[in-house]
């Protein structure tokens, strides 16, 4: 595709309940990055992919987060037992190592009532 | 550990009139240092990187590392420049990936 793509867009779900959010960067990026954007808070970094290395998941908030990449392209970021702090927007981001620059997806709305 | 801090939240200004969005890190090594934008509606962006040196639309940046700032300054706002504003650091270089981002300002310019 064009850009990095994010699915779904908007997702409103109970609070406890699980979710999973994909992320499907551009093609030949090797590395894809989320982060967590909430008001108040800014761009928060969440976990970085970089090729075959193992990812920096230095950033997630608790173990009821986690993310996997498959192949070296999708990702899936995984919350379980949500909780009502968890509603943010969640953006992912492919680049080319190396550049600096990341492209970034529209992102996904997560909203735990 | 990188941080990197804007310390307003909420900038206004009336067209024409000068704008810099301030941004400070804290990085013990050589940072690389960027800007980036979301304007309203649309995905975030690199607006532009220190080590390029460049003026993208007319703003641009200069990376002081005595003062470790990286504050964008802009001689004319424009109201297409009312967006979110973030400052971003890579630690030990571009090879490594990792941005650590500010806060964010959102810019106002009104007519």
């Amino acid at each position: 595709g064009a850009g990095v793509s994010q699915s779904p867009s908007n997702k409103v779900t109970e609070k406890g309940k699980d979710v999973e959010l994909r992320c499907d960067p551009i093609s030949g990026h090797t590395a894809l990055y989320w982060y967590r954007q909430s008001l108040g808070q800014g761009l928060e970094f969440l976990i970085y992919f970089q090729g075959n290395s193992a990812p920096d998941k230095s950033g997630l908030p608790s173990d009821r987060f986690s993310a996997e990449r498959t192949g070296g392209s999708v990702s899936t970021l995984t919350i379980q037992r949500t909780q009502q702090e968890d509603s943010a927007v969640y953006l992912c981001a492919s680049s080319q190592i190396g550049t600096g620059e990341l492209f970034f997806g529209e992102g996904s709305r997560l909203t735990v009532l | 550990a990188q941080r990197v801090t804007q310390p307003e939240k909420l900038l206004s200004v009336f067209k024409g009139a000068p704008v810099e969005l301030k941004c400070n890190y804290s990085y013990s090594g050589s940072p690389e240092l960027f800007w980036y934008v979301q304007y309203s509606r649309q995905r975030l962006q690199l607006l532009l990187r220190h080590i390029s040196r460049e003026s993208i639309k007319g703003f641009t940046a200069d990376l002081n590392k005595g003062e470790t700032s990286f504050h964008l300054k802009k001689p004319f706002a424009q109201e297409e420049d009312s967006a979110m504003y973030y400052c971003a650091l890579v630690a030990g270089g571009t090879s490594y990936g990792k941005l650590t981002f500010g806060q964010g300002t959102i810019l106002t310019v009104h007519p």
